[in-house]
């Protein structure tokens, strides 16, 4: 079955560039989207077809998606987006998650 | 207010039954696929199944044969039918809508969850 790997945590100091990354096999033919999950509440639509942003999301959210890895780029990252973050993909009418990434804005 | 709201949960012993609903409103329920997605306590998301516009259905093969989803457009609502439950399907069950269509599946919205535990 089609697995998303990504790193466990991600720490980065307020103002920098956050980069979190989703490694899966040929990922980059995919269309790959991003989720922000903080405490008790629902994901939330972040990033979708590999670098859309939804309405409401701030400009300093970006993707990118090519050959096996997606990233999710945070210019000048807020203490608000400490949040835990998924990277998903959608391979032979299956959702595939990744297993999740703890950003802390230290 | 387009929102999601799930309904259903329930403690519920090992080999038992549950059935889930997620009622929708402010947007055009039926022109949208649907999802159910679950997330065990502080762990990762999980897919769980999906229905079309047309009625298609899908399901990873964890809960294939287990779980049914199904809709009833005319009531704007969402259902899950959980049978034969184990402790692995103990989690936070969410509806989420899915805009995507031809261009693959992803969610735009979810609801806030109900919580399913499965335990003597």
């Amino acid at each position: 079955s089609y697995e998303l790997i990504q790193p466990p945590s991600v720490s980065v100091s307020p103002g920098q560039t956050a980069s979190i990354t989703c490694s899966g096999d040929k990922l980059g033919d995919k269309y790959a989207c991003w989720y922000r999950q903080k405490p008790g509440q629902s994901p939330v639509l972040v990033i979708y077809q590999d670098n859309k942003r939804p309405s409401g999301i701030p400009e300093r959210f970006s993707g990118s998606n090519s050959g096996n890895t997606a990233t999710l780029t945070i210019s000048g990252t807020q203490a608000m987006d400490e949040a835990d973050y998924y990277c998903q993909a959608w391979d032979s009418s299956t959702v595939v998650f990744g297993g999740g990434t703890k950003l802390t804005v230290l | 207010e387009v929102q999601l709201v799930e309904s259903g949960g329930d403690l519920v012993q090992p080999g038992g039954s549950l059935r889930l609903s997620c009622a929708a409103s402010g947007f055009t329920f039926s022109t949208y696929d649907m999802h159910w997605v679950r997330q065990t306590t502080g762990k990762g998301l999980e897919w769980v199944s999906a229905i079309g516009t047309a009625g298609d259905t899908y399901y990873p093969g964890s809960v294939k044969g287990r779980f049914t989803i199904s809709r009833e457009n005319a009531k704007n609502s969402l259902y899950l039918q959980m049978n034969s439950l184990r402790a692995g399907d103990t989690a936070v069950y969410y509806c989420a809508r899915d805009p995507g269509g031809v261009t693959g599946w992803y969610f735009d919205l979810w609801g806030r969850g109900t919580l399913v535990t499965v335990s003597s």
